[in-house]
């Protein structure tokens, strides 16, 4: 069946420290989203990309898909406290989401 | 708008028991979806519904589980009876097929289960 692979599982970094998380699917996705845990909290959705090659900024945080629309990363720039969480993508596919198992960011002050 | 509303939070229920988890779509929401998290499994897709209608319920671990949607906005979630691996956070989440924020995914703040 189709699958998203995601990684790393972890990631700490210092405060100020770049962090970047990638994601991979099996198969051709139609589009890609990802999401954003807080720690005790529930998935939130950040963004989504839908054309090949497409990249998207929001602030601190960069989002590519690539070319062949099977795989995307999410890049944060100076990271901070506030982007403690986990960071899942999730292919998008005829009405059904496969997501990745999740890159859980700790950040040091 | 309230968002997707899950209750209970919080659940502590002894092995054996009945379970019911209960979720509220966000108005004009057709798809719904329940997941389970755990450390162990990650977010595990247990089953959707588009319509009202389940259309996969492929990620339902067995036979003492079930879901209903006998409504637009309401489904329930049953563990009957429930057993310690059940314990995990269970999400709802509803998505719409049109309009602004199509197919894409807002999440309940989830209902813990705890089975002893």
């Amino acid at each position: 069946g189709q699958q998203v692979m995601q990684i790393p599982q972890y990631q700490h970094v210092q405060e100020g420290e770049d962090f970047t998380t990638y994601c991979n699917s099996s198969t051709t996705l139609s589009n890609i989203q990802w999401y954003k845990q807080r720690p005790g909290g529930h998935p939130v959705f950040l963004i989504q990309l839908v054309k090949s090659g497409e990249v998207k900024k929001q602030k601190r945080l960069t989002f590519q898909f690539g070319e062949a629309k099977k795989n995307s990363s999410l890049h944060i720039t100076a990271t901070q406290t506030t982007d403690v969480g986990t960071y899942f993508c999730a292919g998008y596919n005829f009405n059904k989401f496969y997501f990745g198992s999740g890159t859980k960011l700790n950040v040091k002050p | 708008d309230a968002g997707v509303i899950q209750s209970p939070r919080h659940e502590v229920t002894e092995m054996g028991q009945e379970v019911t988890l209960r979720c509220k779509l966000i108005s004009g929401h057709n798809s719904l979806f329940w997941y389970r998290q755990t450390m162990m499994r990650g977010l595990e897709l247990l089953i959707y519904f588009n319509n009202n209608v389940p259309i996969d319920d492929s990620g339902m671990p067995e036979d003492r589980f079930s879901a209903k949607m006998p409504n637009a906005s309401f489904s329930t979630l049953k563990i009957q009876p429930s057993e310690p691996r059940d314990s995990a956070v269970y999400f709802c989440a509803s998505s719409s097929g049109q309009g602004t924020g199509a197919n894409v995914l807002t999440f309940g703040a989830g209902s813990r289960l705890t089975v002893l």
